[in-house]
Order: C-alpha cells, then structure tokens, then sequence
C-alpha cells in the first residue's frame, strides 16, 4: 500500500518561499507515475498545482508556473515543492498525490493526509 | 485550460435516496474523467475513473457515465457514510482540473 507524508513548516510569512516534502512509502518514486502537488484554499474547490516524473521531467499549471518549483530525491523515495513571492491567497491546505499513468489509470489514486500551510506575518 | 462545471453546487437528501451530481467539461474530453469522495479534514478519494469504471473496493452502488462534455455521478441508495464533497477531475490534459464540488448534506 502506497503511503504520502506531507512535511514542512505550517507558516509562511508573506513574500517568502513555502518549502514542502512529499515522502513516499510502500512504492518507488522510480515506478511509472507522476507526483503531484494539489492545493484547496479555505472553502474552495482543488487546485493541481504541479507534478513531477522520476526522471525529473515536470510539468507546471500556468497560474502557477514562475513561481513554482517541483523536484524529486529518488535517494530519500520522495519529491519537493517550492512556491515563492506566498501571498494570503497562497494559504491553503496542500497535499502530494500520486497520479497514476498506464493502462486504464489516469487519476489520483494516492493521497497524503494534507497540511494546512498559512501565509501571515 | 479545461473547466469543469459541477452542479448543484451542494444538495440535501435523505439515506436510501437516488442522487445524481453533474460535471460539465468545457470541451470535449472524451471519458478522462474521474470523481473524488471528500469528507472534512480527509484528502479526497477516487470512486470511479475513465468516467464509468469504479474504483477497486468502492461500493457498487457508485456509477459514473457520461462522455465528450457532459459526466454524470450516480448514487443508488444513499447511505449515511456518503453525506460529503464529490469532485469531478479531467484527465484529458494538463493542467488537470477540477470542478466546484459538490456538498451532499443530510435531509
């Protein structure tokens, strides 16, 4: 069973960079599926952010794209985000997901728990 | 960008009920569509992909249909477990989106 752990800090002063890391149990992150990030401001519907393929390959919602960065550790079997300039409307609850590509799967099959990521002074 | 209309927005019915949740793509997405189960504080769940397939251990009373522009979310008989959020997801192309949501809530 495939397992996601979102980990980094949970304030953000605006301006700055939100850090965050995806740890990956129970499968590779070398197995042939993309990882993404996915965001749901306070009361609001979800948001892909990103995703990123063990080669390193990744692709960016436009939205997004200057400012985010997705990179992946196969070493530690986990993968990053980085989003710079955070304002309050980057405060969110944000989750790694895997999304699964082959056959008859194109869909996100696996969920971390999600953490809460506030942007304030 | 594709955009992905739900409707309603949210609904109120009872256990045992039929309902049915709408997902509007704004072009044609053949069947790369799937819905997500959501219930508060939890990460979202997949019920059905390809627009009609049901996810591995979900309940047959899920049902999914629908191609090209217009996507259907069936439950046959709802149960108290379901009361929660449904999204619907294309996968037709990046970047992936999603719909509003819809809120299933007790009668």
């Amino acid at each position: 069973q495939v397992q996601l752990q979102e980990s980094g800090p949970g304030l953000v002063k605006p301006s700055g960079t939100l850090s965050l890391t995806c740890a990956v149990s129970g499968g590779s992150i070398s197995s042939s599926n993309w990882w993404s990030w996915v965001r749901q401001s306070p009361g609001k519907g979800l948001e892909w952010i990103g995703e990123i393929y063990h080669s390193g390959s990744a692709n960016y919602n436009p939205s997004l794209k200057s400012r985010v960065t997705i990179s992946v550790d196969k070493s530690k079997n986990q993968f990053s985000l980085k989003l710079t300039s955070v304002t309050a409307a980057d405060t969110a609850v944000y989750y790694c997901a895997r999304y699964c590509s082959g056959g008859t799967c194109y869909s996100f099959d696996y969920w971390g728990q999600g953490t809460l990521v506030t942007v304030s002074s | 960008d594709i955009q992905m209309t739900q409707s309603p927005s949210s609904l109120s019915a009872s256990v045992g009920d039929r309902v049915t949740i709408s997902c509007r793509a704004n072009q044609s997405i053949s069947t790369y569509l799937n819905w997500y189960q959501q219930k508060p504080g939890k990460a979202p769940k997949v019920l059905i992909y390809a627009a009609s397939s049901l996810q591995s251990g979900v309940p047959s009373r899920f049902s999914g249909g629908g191609s090209g522009t217009d996507f259907t979310l069936s439950i046959s008989s709802l149960q108290f477990e379901d009361f929660a959020t449904y999204h619907c997801q294309q996968s037709y192309t990046t970047p992936w989106t999603f719909g509003q949501g819809t809120n299933v809530e007790i009668k």
